[in-house]
């Protein structure tokens, strides 16, 4: 089975300007998060989606990250406008639900977001 | 949540066994200890998953003693692939994980 995609692998974009990031988790998987890492920083926890809903954002760090899941399926991540401390790799992760003890939760690659 | 320490390096030689030791003192009752490895440019991979006593896979093994306060992640004869970050969480499954430093493992020829 595919795996979690994200995309773009990588973006370099201006401060001020917007960027969208999108996830496709493993289909059938109606948990899905976002997590972010700053540069020397530990991973954090940004958003958690069951199937459109949003059940936690607690982590999402201003009203400047916009984060949507349509139907259930994929989802976007929108930094608008983007300013030099978003930079970081942004990691997308799916699970059914309930989790699978056998599998935890599938990570993508991540995207490396570099705001100059 | 409960707080997991784990060393910040290790360092080993291809083919030895290798044990990462995880303390998570007041770990929760409906946690589980879940361990990740992340490579480089990759998002972390699950390893393996307990609560309490020994579980061993095609990967590695882990051990959780009956207090549950800390756990070993061991991985057999490892080789330079081995080489990466590993993370150990507590987990419900139904909650977001909560990342610590993790432990850089360095496998060397």
């Amino acid at each position: 089975e595919a795996g979690v995609t994200q995309f773009p692998s990588h973006s370099v974009i201006e401060k001020g300007q917007t960027v969208t990031l999108r996830c496709d988790p493993i289909s059938g998987h109606d948990n899905l998060y976002w997590y972010r890492r700053v540069m020397g920083k530990e991973i954090k926890f940004l958003l958690h989606f069951v199937k459109e809903s949003k059940q936690d954002e607690s982590g999402m760090p201003n009203n400047r990250f916009l984060a949507e899941r349509t139907g259930g399926t994929y989802s976007t991540l929108k930094v608008q406008p983007a300013e030099l401390e978003d930079s970081g790799v942004y990691f997308c992760a799916s699970s059914p639900r309930p989790m699978d003890a056998n599998y935890g939760y599938t990570f993508g690659s991540g995207t490396r977001l570099t705001v100059v | 949540l409960a707080k997991t320490t784990q060393p910040i390096s290790m360092d080993s030689y291809e083919g030895q066994e290798v044990n990462i030791t995880c303390s998570h003192n007041n770990i929760a009752t409906n946690d589980y200890i879940t361990w990740y490895q992340q490579f480089p440019s990759q998002g972390p991979r699950f390893i393996i998953q307990g609560y309490k006593t020994k579980v061993t896979n095609e990967v590695a093994s882990l051990f959780i003693p009956a207090d549950r306060k800390s756990s070993t992640l061991s991985l057999p004869r490892v080789s330079l692939s081995d080489t990466a970050v590993y993370y150990c969480l507590p987990d419900t499954g139904r909650r977001a994980l909560t990342f610590g430093s993790g432990t850089r493992l360095q496998v060397q020829p």
